[in-house]
């Protein structure tokens, strides 16, 4: 079974750009979870997705943005880009059970803010 | 609101040295508790997780006791190889879908 695989994996952009990350789960996982890693902050939810819906938001600005579509692949976007946005962008997907599903992490997409 | 407090590293271990990263949460309810490793250059996986309290998780020799009474989910091993070096995060989640709250990690050095 292929694992999440995201893209791309690198990216460099300049202060007031947008960008788009993308973000395909394990077949069959319905849920996709969106995390910022940096050195300073360590790993911070930013939004969770289950069937095209929001179901989850961590306290981030509304630059930050995201949706899921109806295969349940998922993308994010930063808008007005900020040097503080400079991070590693990890998504996740589980399936979607009653408890607390293992997550499983894909290898994130390096985003360079200059 | 939920946090995770981890140790701090890096942790430097000779091979075969016994490990403790220490770990205690604040949470609502009854949280399910994990902890995820990051090899160098590799994604986040999960090492091993415990849903209730006294429930012990374990994996590849890795153990790790939810302690409600304490508020803690300390991991240790026996006996570290060099292979064990990595970056390991202590972290919970609610039922409430899929959403974790990480410690800040504590990165393990092994050396031979």
């Amino acid at each position: 079974k292929a694992g999440v695989t995201q893209t791309p994996r690198y990216l460099i952009k300049t202060r007031g750009q947008q960008v788009t990350l993308s973000c395909s789960p394990i077949s069959g996982h319905r849920s996709v979870s969106w995390y910022q890693q940096t050195p300073g902050q360590g790993l911070q939810f930013l939004f969770e997705y289950f069937s095209e819906t929001q179901r989850n938001k961590g306290n981030f600005p509304g630059r930050f943005s995201g949706r899921q579509f109806s295969n349940s692949r998922s993308e994010m976007n930063v808008s007005t880009l900020e040097l503080g946005d400079s991070a590693l962008y990890l998504c996740a997907s589980s399936l979607d059970t009653n408890s607390v599903d293992e997550q499983f992490f894909g290898p994130g997409t390096r985003l360079t803010v200059l | 609101g939920d946090s995770v407090t981890q140790m701090e590293g890096p942790v430097t271990l000779s091979e075969e040295a016994f490990l403790t990263i220490n770990c205690t949460y604040t949470a609502t309810g009854y949280p399910s508790l994990f902890w995820y490793v990051q090899y160098p250059g590799e994604g986040l996986q999960l090492l091993l997780k415990a849903t209730k309290a006294d429930d012990k998780g374990s994996n590849k020799g890795f153990e790790a006791t939810y302690r409600k009474e304490t508020t803690s989910f300390h991991l240790e091993k026996g006996s570290v190889q060099v292979s064990d070096s990595a970056v390991y995060f202590c972290a919970l989640g609610h039922n409430a879908g899929n959403m974790l709250t990480f410690g800040g990690g504590t990165r393990l050095m092994v050396k031979p």
